[in-house]
């Protein structure tokens, strides 16, 4: 039983290029969501997948942000044209259903946009 | 919309107990946590609370929890340097069916030998 497992842990890249943010979920967790963590901030919610459906997305910070899941499994995030104020650490975290009161957490990838 | 307050900052000496404080809005949360973050680690989750309760203790951890307040609070009993990190308050997003977190600032609890 692995926990969630995120990839690249680091990224660097340089303004304006886009960038791929992969999340393995634990085995046959349905809900998954993505949080952004700024620095010496608390953690934002992104978006939130049911299967591979994703009821909200309210908290993507505007259309250069996408997400999908696929086999209800790993899901990928996507920054295009990337800005400085994406700086973050991004954090996925899986639990069995919407329900359910845990949520469990990878260890996050910290993006840095040059 | 919703939102968590924390204190940014609190030191103690070891040995001492730790009582970080926590306000939120959202009085149809289900349930509210406490997470903790080491430096350079992911989110542990440390304890969590039914709303319908006011207290839950689990060894040196005690959450108190005032609805009427809308006020949480995580008292850490002897205190360890181990604990230094920084605390999560979060409360489950009771306005929707997803399961989704609002959390706080964080509040980094410094432990001095």
């Amino acid at each position: 039983g692995a926990g969630v497992s995120q990839s690249p842990s680091n990224k660097v890249t340089e303004k304006g290029k886009d960038v791929e943010l992969r999340c393995d979920p634990i085995s046959g967790h349905t809900a998954l969501y993505w949080y952004r963590q700024r620095l010496g901030q608390g953690l934002e919610f992104l978006i939130y997948f049911q299967g591979n459906s994703a009821p909200d997305k309210s908290g993507l910070p505007s259309d250069r942000f996408s997400a999908e899941r696929t086999g209800e499994s790993v899901s990928t995030l996507t920054i295009q044209r990337t800005q400085q104020e994406d700086s973050a650490v991004y954090l996925c975290a899986s639990t069995e259903g919407p329900n359910s009161y845990e949520q469990y957490f990878g260890p996050g990838t910290r993006l840095t946009v040059t | 919309g919703e939102d968590v307050e924390q204190s940014l900052f609190l030191s103690v000496r070891e040995g001492d107990s730790s009582v970080i404080n926590c306000t939120y809005t959202d009085s149809s949360s289900t349930y509210l946590y406490w997470y903790k973050q080491e430096p350079g680690a992911g989110l542990q989750l440390l304890t969590y609370i039914f709303s319908n309760m006011d207290m839950k203790q689990d060894q040196r951890l005690t959450v108190l929890l005032n609805k009427k307040d809308k006020h949480l609070s995580l008292r850490i009993a002897d205190t360890q340097t181990g604990d230094s990190a920084i605390y999560f308050c979060a409360e489950s997003d009771g306005s929707s069916n997803t399961g989704k977190l609002i959390f706080g600032q964080g509040t980094t609890l410094q432990v001095k030998p």
